[in-house]
Order: structure tokens, then C-alpha cells, then sequence
């Protein structure tokens, strides 16, 4: 089974709007860690937000948002107030374990478009 | 003052040749992984890498082999290059805390032909 599933290959949102990107996941590691990595088309993969799954809160980065429904296995990502260089490639990915050399996997991304 | 540098960023070369990327970051950091994007733009793990521990895709053919200098250095040697190794290669690397947040090199785009 796929451990992390990005069911929108694509998403379009308005300038200044905001838009969630899904994401699930599927563990039975009680610790765990979602990532969300943003690679616009120069290529480069940029670190946006993290959560934990002991985590009490969700996590905030600037516009980011991560709803995390721990219940329901789901990490998805808010960016408010979309920006045209918000036009990128996203990753939603997931760490298993506490610590350790402990590898990302992947889901196959959503590449958003900002419409001005 | 790049975190996670590799060189090349294009390589392009016929297949059957053995080609080397070299990884190296400068965060302190004390594990690096290669992942392999395809055309896709699907990330898949090769291998990771601390200073103790080495692990292996078990899909990772073995004409891939990691070869690390020191904790700054991860390079990746591919033999006997085939068309479908062509993708892009990153590198990240990472501090084996609770977060364990990794931070990816801009990537080397190899093509064999």
C-alpha cells in the first residue's frame, strides 16, 4: 500500500485566495513525522512545514498550514493568500519512526497554479 | 555559504559509462540520503547514510554504490550507466533529532543515451 497518497495530480487557485492540497498517509508506527515540500520549476526541493504526530497543535509556517486529522490520517496543506510564486510542485512526505536515519516517503505531488 | 551542494547539475553521458555526483553539506549534519526523481517527478529513497549505518533500497540495483569520504560528504557512484538511470538525483541531509527535517540538494539531471 501506498504509504502516502496525493490525490490531486493538479490544482488552480486564484491570486490572494487560499487553497488546501490533500494528503494521506498510511502507518502503524505510532511515531511519525509529515513533511510538506514545495519544488517550483527551477527544480530545487524547498522544506515548508512539519508536523509530529504527538504534536498537540497544528503547525504554522507564515501562509502555511498543515491540518493534521490524526484520526482520519491526514496531513493536508493550507496556503493562504496565494501568491503567483506560490505556482509550484508540492510534496506531502512522511518520516516513520522516532529518530534515526529514517527515510522520506514520498507521494506523487500536486502541481498548483496561481492564476493571476 | 550553500547547505547541500552537488556537482554536477547536468551530466550527460552514453550508456555503459560509470559516472560519479558528489554530494557535500556544510550543516553539521550527521545523515545523508540520495533519492532518485523520475520522470514523473516521483521521489524515491536510495540509499541513507550515517556515520554508522548504511541502508539500501533493496530496489536499488547494485551498480549504485554510495561512497562516503567524511560525515560532510556523500558521493554516488553509478557503473555501467543504462538509459533508464536518466533522472534527477538529489541529495539531502539531515540531524538525527526528533524532527529529523531534511534539506535537499539542487539536484544533478542525468541523461544516458
Amino acid at each position: 500500500a501506498q504509504k502516502i497518497t496525493q490525490t490531486q495530480p493538479g490544482m488552480f487557485v486564484q491570486e490572494k485566495e487560499a487553497v488546501t492540497l490533500d494528503c494521506t498517509y498510511d502507518t502503524s508506527d505510532p511515531s511519525y513525522g509529515l513533511f510538506w515540500y514545495k519544488q517550483p520549476s527551477s527544480g530545487e526541493m524547498i522544506f515548508l512545514i512539519y508536523q509530529g504526530s504527538y504534536d498537540q497543535q497544528n503547525a504554522t509556517e507564515g501562509r502555511y498550514s498543515l491540518n493534521f486529522q490524526k484520526a482520519r490520517k491526514s496531513a493536508n496543506l493550507v496556503i493562504s493568500a496565494s501568491q503567483l510564486g506560490d505556482s509550484a510542485m508540492y510534496f506531502c512526505a512522511m518520516r516513520e519512526g522516532r529518530t534515526g536515519a529514517n527515510n522520506l516517503f514520498f507521494g506523487t505531488g500536486t502541481r498548483l497554479t496561481v492564476i493571476p | 555559504d550553500t547547505a547541500v551542494s552537488q556537482t554536477p547539475k547536468y551530466l550527460v553521458t552514453q550508456m555503459g559509462n560509470d559516472k560519479s555526483i558528489k554530494c557535500e553539506q556544510n550543516l553539521g549534519h550527521d545523515t545523508m540520503y540520495w533519492y532518485k526523481q523520475d520522470s514523473k517527478k516521483f521521489l524515491k529513497i536510495m540509499f541513507s547514510y550515517n556515520n554508522k549505518e548504511l541502508i539500501i533500497n533493496e530496489t536499488v540495483p547494485n551498480r549504485f554504490s554510495p561512497k562516503s569520504p567524511d560525515k560532510a560528504h556523500l558521493n554516488l557512484h553509478i557503473n555501467s550507466l543504462e538509459l533508464g538511470d536518466s533522472a534527477v538525483y538529489f541529495c539531502a541531509s539531515s540531524l538525527r533529532t526528533q524532527r529529523n527535517e531534511q534539506f535537499f540538494g539542487p539536484g544533478t539531471r542525468l541523461t544516458v543515451l
